[in-house]
């Protein structure tokens, strides 16, 4: 299994230009996450969903959108790519929390996106 | 909502001391609790976890203890290796939280020098 993996590694974008970030994983997950992490800031919640078809924002959804066509991926989209959306993005996967458990939400490579 | 704050920001130690990661959390809801460890240039993974029904929870040489009353839980590591250097998060999720969405601390740079 490859579990989590995500497209592409790197990009260097110009402010204005747009594009996708792609994740994927095998694991027949139904929760997929999006997070963004900065130096100090930690891991911040961009966008997350809890099926195939479902989306919702987390805490910086703002320049940001998301699509989950197929429960294997989850697409990060930026219109209108900015300096500040620089940034490492980490996507993550786990399955449902149901009563009682906690599940371990399992991470991709990561993107580095240089936005000039 | 849920607000997580760790210290210190960068920890040094010797190889074979111990180093200890503080996290305090705000929301009295909060019953799950894991610590994830990222070395350089890769991803998180998840090392430990601690549930509110538990305050103490050991894995070789790393232990989570956890305080509900003071609302902050704390990451011990023994007898420190070099391949201990990671950056180290915690992380906190709300009982009343469906989805299992974590809210992050900033992260400790831990550095083991030989």
């Amino acid at each position: 299994n490859a579990g989590v993996t995500q497209t592409p590694k790197f990009r260097v974008l110009k402010t204005g230009q747009s594009m996708t970030l792609l994740c994927a994983q095998d694991m027949n997950h139904e929760y997929m996450y999006w997070y963004r992490q900065d130096p100090g800031m930690g891991l911040r919640l961009i966008h997350y969903s809890v099926g195939e078809g479902t989306t919702a924002k987390g805490e910086v959804p703002d320049g940001y959108n998301v699509s989950r066509l197929k429960k294997q991926n989850f697409l990060l989209g930026l219109e209108s790519a900015a300096p500040s959306q620089t940034s490492v993005y980490f996507c993550a996967s786990s399955t449902p929390r149901v009563s009682g458990s906690y599940n371990e939400q399992f991470f991709g490579p990561g993107t580095r996106l240089t936005v000039l | 909502g849920e607000n997580v704050e760790q210290h210190p920001s960068t920890l040094s130690v010797q190889e074979g001391d111990s180093a200890v990661i503080k996290c305090t959390y705000s929301d009295s809801a909060s019953n799950y609790f894991p610590w994830y460890k990222q070395e350089l240039g890769k991803r998180p993974q998840l090392i430990i976890d601690i549930r509110s029904n538990v305050g103490e929870k050991k894995d070789q040489r790393i232990a989570v203890t956890l305080n509900k009353t003071a609302k902050h839980f704390s990451l011990h590591i023994t007898e420190t290796q070099p391949e201990d250097s990671a950056v180290y998060f915690c992380a906190a999720t709300s009982k009343g939280d469906s989805w299992g969405k974590l809210q992050f601390g900033a992260g400790t740079q831990v550095v083991v020098t030989p």
